[in-house]
């Protein structure tokens, strides 16, 4: 079956800008995790929903960074007045499956955000 | 709270064997292994859950030691297609389901 997908894969925009990023996860999972990615570094989660609501959102950096899951499916993380700090890669991942360990969290192919 | 990796950085030539360490301060419920390759997403290895350890593929294999918070993961008679990052995520006990990465350990396989 299809894997975890995020649109766009890259997004460039100018500082102050709003930008959106969407996650798809995989059919029937139940969480859904927003992760961001600097150069040389680890994953550093940001949100996590189980369903609709956001179970742990202890990451988010600050206000500017808003995320939905209205349906328990697709997710959209929404950043306002973006800085040139923010540029990462985005990735998103998902667990809760029927098969497998169900703590396993797959993770999509992420977004590139350049901020200039 | 973010475990430390070791080492850095290892250079192997195809067959070979390596070890890469995860260890944290706080104690875990699961510890996940992720191979990350260059501008790609991570593909998940195996997850070792408190009170045991789960084997993922035929010759990547990793403990769990639950007293001293470490994890190991052991890579056999390396292959090319094993080079990448590779990075442990550990999940405390009682905290929520999020993962809380290494800095990453970089693995490369030279012919």
């Amino acid at each position: 079956g299809a894997g975890v997908s995020q649109t766009p894969s890259n997004k460039v925009t100018e500082k102050g800008k709003y930008v959106e990023l969407r996650c798809d996860p995989i059919s029937g999972h139940t969480a859904l995790y927003w992760y961001r990615q600097s150069l040389g570094q680890g994953p550093e989660f940001l949100i996590y929903f189980q369903g609709t609501g956001a179970a742990d959102d202890s990451g988010l950096p600050n206000d500017r960074f808003f995320a939905v899951r209205p349906e328990g499916s697709v997710s959209t993380l929404k950043i306002q007045r973006t800085e040139r700090g923010d540029s990462a890669v985005y990735l998103c991942a998902s667990s809760g499956g029927t098969s497998g360990s169900f703590d396993t969290q797959y993770f999509g192919p992420g977004t590139r955000l350049t901020v200039l | 709270q973010q475990p430390v990796q070791s080492p850095q950085a290892v250079i192997l030539r195809e067959g070979e064997d390596a070890v890469i360490n995860c260890s944290s301060s706080k104690a875990l419920y699961s510890v996940h292994w992720y191979r990350q390759k260059h501008g790609e997403a991570p593909v998940f290895l195996m997850i070792l859950l408190k009170g045991g350890e789960q084997k993922g593929h035929e010759k990547i294999s990793a403990s769990f030691n639950e007293k001293k918070q470490q994890s190991s993961l052991y890579l056999t008679a390396s292959q090319l297609s094993y080079s990448g990052t590779y990075f442990c995520g550990t999940r405390p006990q009682g905290g929520s389901e999020k993962l809380v990465f290494g800095k990453g350990t970089k693995l490369t396989v030279n012919p």
